[in-house]
């Protein structure tokens, strides 16, 4: 089955810096890949996602990169605010199949 | 974000307890899922329905039944409980199968004693 590798755990920025977050997957099948970030006392939140025939999508601060030869995509934020503190998720999944396989999550904490 | 609801939000119960975690979507979905997030670990996903139909059981122990009575709702029947099975349950709608956005509720957080 898919495998979802997520890095790093934790991250601190600076209010204002960027954040990159690093994901890697198994399945060469595999063809969507969203993220989700999950506030304190919250369910996970879809934030953007990437399919496989493109390789970049942005959306304001957040972008999204896919590289599907090196089976890795990354999610970008620019200019980080304190909101932007929570636990992101990668997931991947094949279209049309049941299972959305998730990352072991990043906290990322933007310090004011 | 009140398009997944759950209740309860928080439960404690004995490992002999029968307890029942309740799942409603006000989106129109027809794919209703549970997952389990425990800390440090990735999301499980641990049923998954299809127009109340259930495609998707991820090996997960019997003291688990889901019910799907329809489209709307979802329902995780709990019972003998063991410590390890204390986590945040999640609940989740999409419009479709996996593909599609989904959305997620703000879970249970279930402690086994």
């Amino acid at each position: 089955g898919e495998n979802v590798e997520q890095h790093p755990s934790t991250l601190s920025v600076q209010e204002g810096d960027s954040a990159v977050i690093k994901c890697t997957y198994s399945d060469s099948a595999s063809n969507y890949f969203p993220w989700y970030k999950q506030e304190l006392g919250k369910g996970p939140q879809l934030i953007i996602d990437i399919r496989s025939n493109v390789g970049e999508k942005k959306d304001q601060r957040i972008a999204v990169t896919l590289n599907k030869t090196a089976k890795h995509f990354s999610l970008h934020i620019t200019e980080t605010q304190p909101e932007d503190s929570a636990v992101y998720f990668c997931a991947a999944s094949i279209t049309g199949a049941n299972n959305l396989f998730f990352g072991t999550g990043t906290r990322l904490t933007v310090i004011p | 974000e009140t398009g997944v609801t759950q209740t309860p939000r928080h439960l404690v119960m004995g490992m002999t307890n029968k307890k029942s975690l309740k799942c409603e979507q006000h989106l129109g979905h027809n794919a209703m899922y549970w997952y389990k997030q425990s800390a440090k670990k990735p999301l499980e996903l641990m049923f998954v329905y299809n127009f109340k139909e259930q495609t998707e059981n991820n090996s997960v122990p019997s003291r688990f039944s889901p019910e799907c009575p329809n489209s709307s709702h979802l329902f995780l029947h709990l019972h003998t409980l063991q410590p390890e099975d204390s986590a945040l349950y999640l609940c989740a709608s999409s419009g479709g199968l996996v593909g599609r956005q989904q959305y997620f509720g703000p879970g249970t957080r279930l402690t086994v004693t």
